[in-house]
């Protein structure tokens, strides 16, 4: 079964730094989206992106975040200058339609820790 | 303010044991109400789907329940396996929502031998 893959698994960059996760969609989906889940609380959603913009994004998914669609596979979250607070497991998840009526498919995460 | 509560927080049953899980929202407007298991180090992984006409929608030994009135939904897992051991989280869609899903922080189920 298709999957959705993220690199790398776990990631360590001291606090400043920029840092680029990456994600290869499920092939044929058209919708993609970024989440995060800080250690012990609630997936968050951060972005959702479609037809190479952003179609909607919350409140965590401030200036020193950024999305992009480099080639038509991979699906890439840059944070800018990393703070100790974004330190989380970070979800890559894609969809054939809008997730209102369709399953997502989620990866296995990239834990970024920020030192 | 739109949230999503799930209980209990953890719960530990015998192999081959029943067990319901309890979801609580005030979201609006809904959309639909999913369900999530998600293994320890992994992604989460779809269970089932509810819009607002469904009661009840099943996959498997995992049969969920939908009250839109009362805005409650169940997960019930059939004669469990140890496989079944991992986090089950209460998901739900707002209206018109392109992806901004409100999650619930999961019951953490642990299936004993």
């Amino acid at each position: 079964e298709p999957e959705v893959t993220q690199t790398p698994s776990h990631q360590v960059t001291q606090m400043g730094q920029e840092v680029i996760l990456r994600c290869v969609p499920i092939s044929n989906h058209l919708y993609f989206y970024w989440y995060r889940q800080i250690l012990g609380q609630k997936v968050e959603f951060l972005v959702s992106f479609y037809n190479n913009e952003i179609s909607e994004k919350s409140e965590i998914f401030d200036d020193q975040f950024s999305v992009e669609r480099p080639d038509g596979s991979n699906f890439t979250l840059k944070i800018r200058s990393t703070k100790l607070e974004d330190s989380a497991m970070y979800f890559c998840a894609s969809s054939l339609k809008p997730v209102s009526n369709q399953p997502q498919h989620f990866g296995d995460g990239t834990r970024l820790s920020i030192l | 303010k739109n949230q999503v509560e799930q209980s209990p927080q953890s719960l530990i049953i015998l192999e081959g044991k029943n067990c319901t899980l309890q979801c609580n929202y005030t979201v609006s407007p809904f959309s639909n109400l999913r369900w999530y298991k998600q293994d320890t180090g992994r992604g989460p992984v779809s269970l089932t789907i509810m819009t607002f006409s469904e009661n009840t929608k099943s996959n498997g030994r995992y049969t969920a329940t939908l009250d839109a009135d009362t805005k409650q939904s169940s997960l019930h897992i059939t004669a469990s396996q140890l496989s079944d051991s991992a986090s089950y989280i209460c998901v739900v869609s707002g209206g018109g929502s392109q992806g901004n899903l409100i999650f619930g922080k999961g019951t953490k189920l642990s299936v004993k031998p």
